[in-house]
């Protein structure tokens, strides 16, 4: 079946390091999104990519980064610049580029703890 | 970005019908309105979206005011599993993402 694969599913790390999160799809979608998400609030856009070799900033991208390399693959580090990196990260994809009529697949998530 | 405006949270008893509204009055003519939700430690998953005429699924069904101005997402039996966080989202001509609110952390009573 296709669909979107987070690894793992928690992810314990120290503070300081940079830990990766990893986002697979094979649903050929186009376009992929990170969004994190803080205990009881909604979601906010880190980056997103629209074509491979290619992305853009959402409303919170500064201590991330990401690379599309793949069509199937977009992943997330989590660098020691992010102040508070503690929180869920959902990773999404679209078959559209511009939504519209078209909305989001979701991955489960990916709940990282710095300690 | 246009923005929707929903209730904290509702609360129903299972078995009977909910009703969850939603405001968005500065939508324009070409956005479309789409439903999601969020079960405990989940990503979101879609519930259904529409442009202007009512839309019904296997989920549940969605009703755009004449005006477009509101939209009510109906669950026509409410289980248990219903229990979420429902996020009215508006999908404007050409975005590039959809903006996720608050949205209504719906309880369902036994």
């Amino acid at each position: 079946d296709g669909g979107i694969t987070q690894s793992p599913k928690y992810l314990f790390r120290k503070e300081g390091q940079n830990v990766t999160l990893s986002c697979e799809q094979n649903l050929n979608h186009d376009a992929m999104y990170w969004y994190r998400q803080d205990p009881g609030q909604g979601l906010r856009l880190i980056y997103y990519s629209q074509i491979v070799n290619d992305f853009q900033k959402g409303d919170i991208a500064e201590g991330y980064s990401v690379s599309r390399e793949k069509k199937e693959s977009f992943p997330l580090t989590v660098t020691s610049a992010q102040k508070n990196p503690t929180a869920f990260y959902l990773c999404a994809s679209s078959l559209a580029t511009t939504l519209s009529n078209y909305g989001y697949t979701f991955g489960s998530g990916t709940r990282l703890t710095v300690v | 970005d246009a923005k929707t405006t929903q209730p904290n949270s509702m609360e129903s008893n299972e078995e009977e019908p909910v009703h969850l509204p939603c405001n968005h009055s500065t939508i324009s003519g070409t956005d479309y309105i789409h439903w999601y939700r969020q079960l405990p430690s989940q990503g979101p998953e879609y519930v259904i979206h529409g442009l202007t005429s009512n839309v019904n699924n296997r989920m549940a069904s969605l009703a755009i005011a004449e005006d477009r101005k509101s939209s009510t997402l109906i669950l026509h039996r409410a289980t248990l599993r219903d229990a979420a966080v429902y996020y009215c989202i508006l999908s404007l001509q050409g975005a590039q993402k959809l903006v996720f609110g608050q949205g209504t952390r719906l309880t369902i009573n036994p």
